[in-house]
């Protein structure tokens, strides 16, 4: 199975500020890898699909990037409502994998 | 819109099955695969399996292969899953997702406990 490891687990972070999560995978997966954005109750809502595409409707402070089997997802400016826990996960090969997620909290 | 809703909460007995529901509506149901997801201790996500609602034709984790079975009613564009013999280590949400995870259903909140 494909190993994702996903960085940092929680993040306490400023209104305003840019932030940075990053998923790496234990082997070449393209561009296969989703962000997902969950609040808590909730079910998860696709951010980013094949790495960079930003999922329609979903704001444009929200961006994907990647290099070889380090996947980010970046946050330009961040929003109160942008509170929530998020992952990734590749699509890649079967079983499909998950990062451990990332909860996203206001300093 | 697409949307999946699934089968209401469930409490259930240690050794019992529990058989949970996901109703597709806003596309043709056949068109795309259903994937299923147990999320533990609200964060760890693990994929149980998926079915292909056209052939029948299912994949399932081979952690999940003697425990989950997967089936769809396509006349009422519906998916299903059972969990059987069931443990405190199966207390967990379980959702339904779509095609390559785009959509998910809003999760049923399975507790096994006597």
């Amino acid at each position: 199975d494909i190993q994702v490891t996903q960085s940092p687990s929680s993040l306490l972070a400023s209104l305003g500020e840019r932030v940075t999560i990053t998923c790496q995978t234990s082997q070449s997966i393209s561009n296969n890898l989703n962000w997902y954005q969950q609040k808590p109750g909730q079910a998860p809502m696709l951010l980013i699909y094949y790495a960079t595409s930003l999922q329609t409707g979903m704001p444009s402070r929200f961006s994907g990037q990647y290099s070889g089997r380090s996947f980010t997802l970046t946050i330009t400016s961040l929003e109160p409502e942008d509170i929530a826990n998020y992952f990734c996960l590749q699509h890649y090969s079967a079983p499909p994998t998950f990062g451990s997620g990332t909860k996203l909290e206001i300093k | 819109q697409v949307k999946l809703l699934q089968s209401g909460a469930a409490l259930v007995k240690p050794g019992d099955s529990v058989k949970m529901s996901c109703k597709a509506s806003g596309y043709t149901f056949t068109d795309y695969i259903i994937h299923w997801v147990k999320q533990s201790h609200g964060k760890s996500l693990e994929w149980i399996g998926y079915i292909n609602p056209y052939s029948g034709g299912t994949n399932y984790n081979e952690k999940f292969k003697s425990k989950a079975t997967l089936t769809v009613d396509k006349s009422s564009s519906t998916a299903y899953m059972e969990f059987s013999r069931l443990t405190s280590e199966d207390s967990a949400i379980y959702y339904c997702a779509q095609r390559w995870f785009d959509y998910w259903g809003q999760g049923v909140m399975v507790t096994v406990s006597s």
